[in-house]
């Protein structure tokens, strides 16, 4: 089976607090692709990152890092010194490649992060 | 330029009505994809166009039609609606198996 589990539905935190965001997949195949993405109250999905199943390597990009685990199937995302502007919903998606030219992307059911102030 | 754009933003049909989503990337992406998301849940896949052919189709009902007229634009027909269809239709392109890019989407209100 195929599958992303997001366990924290929601998560409030307060103004520079660190919090890591949860996810694990489910896949048989060998070759896939891991991605999250924000959704902010507008509405538009904003790429954050990809990582393929062949790099373990762990990925800090400012106040943002993933530790990108295959032994447990994890790849959790960890936003250090929160803001305001960081609340959004999270989702976390499994891309299997379908062959040709394409990620079919399957999303975990994503995480509501609020950041008071 | 990363952008996909997405017209209308809004839009409101009746049941018995045939309005069109409008979808464009300049990205040079060659696959191109419709999503459909309703409130407080993921993304669900729609449609897939690869090299401007349609190569994934999840059982979508026959009101909505896609169409890809070029490589840059995607279009997604819709006729005789319900108003369990009600969401947010978004559109994505990628490029071979990299990241999906998305438009803002189209609220989409079926009365």
């Amino acid at each position: 089976a195929q599958k992303v589990t997001q366990a924290q539905t929601e998560i409030s935190v307060v103004e520079k607090e660190d919090v890591t965001l949860d996810c694990v997949y489910e896949t048989r195949d060998t070759t896939y692709y891991l991605f999250w993405y924000k959704q902010p109250p507008s509405g538009e999905l904003v790429f954050l990152i990809r990582r393929n199943s062949f790099d373990e390597q762990n990925e800090i990009s400012g106040r943002y890092s993933w530790n990108f685990q295959k032994s447990t199937s994890s790849f959790n995302f960890t936003i250090t010194a929160s803001q305001v502007v960081d609340s959004a919903v999270y989702f976390c998606a499994l891309g299997l490649p379908d062959g040709g030219a394409t990620n079919k992307l399957i999303f975990g059911t994503g995480t509501l992060l609020a950041v008071q102030p | 330029d990363t952008e996909v754009t997405q017209t209308p933003k809004h839009l409101v049909m009746g049941m018995t009505n045939k309005k069109s989503l409008k979808c464009e990337q300049h990205m040079g992406h060659r696959a191109m994809y419709w999503y459909k998301q309703k409130a407080k849940k993921p993304p669900e896949l729609m449609f897939v166009y690869s090299y401007e052919k349609l190569s994934i189709n999840e059982s979508v009902p026959s009101r909505f039609s896609p169409e890809c007229p070029n490589s840059s634009l995607l279009n997604l027909h819709l006729h005789a609606l319900q108003p369990e269809d009600s969401a947010l239709y978004l559109c994505a392109s990628s490029q071979e198996n990299n990241e999906q890019f998305f438009g803002p989407g189209t609220r989409l209100t079926v009365l």
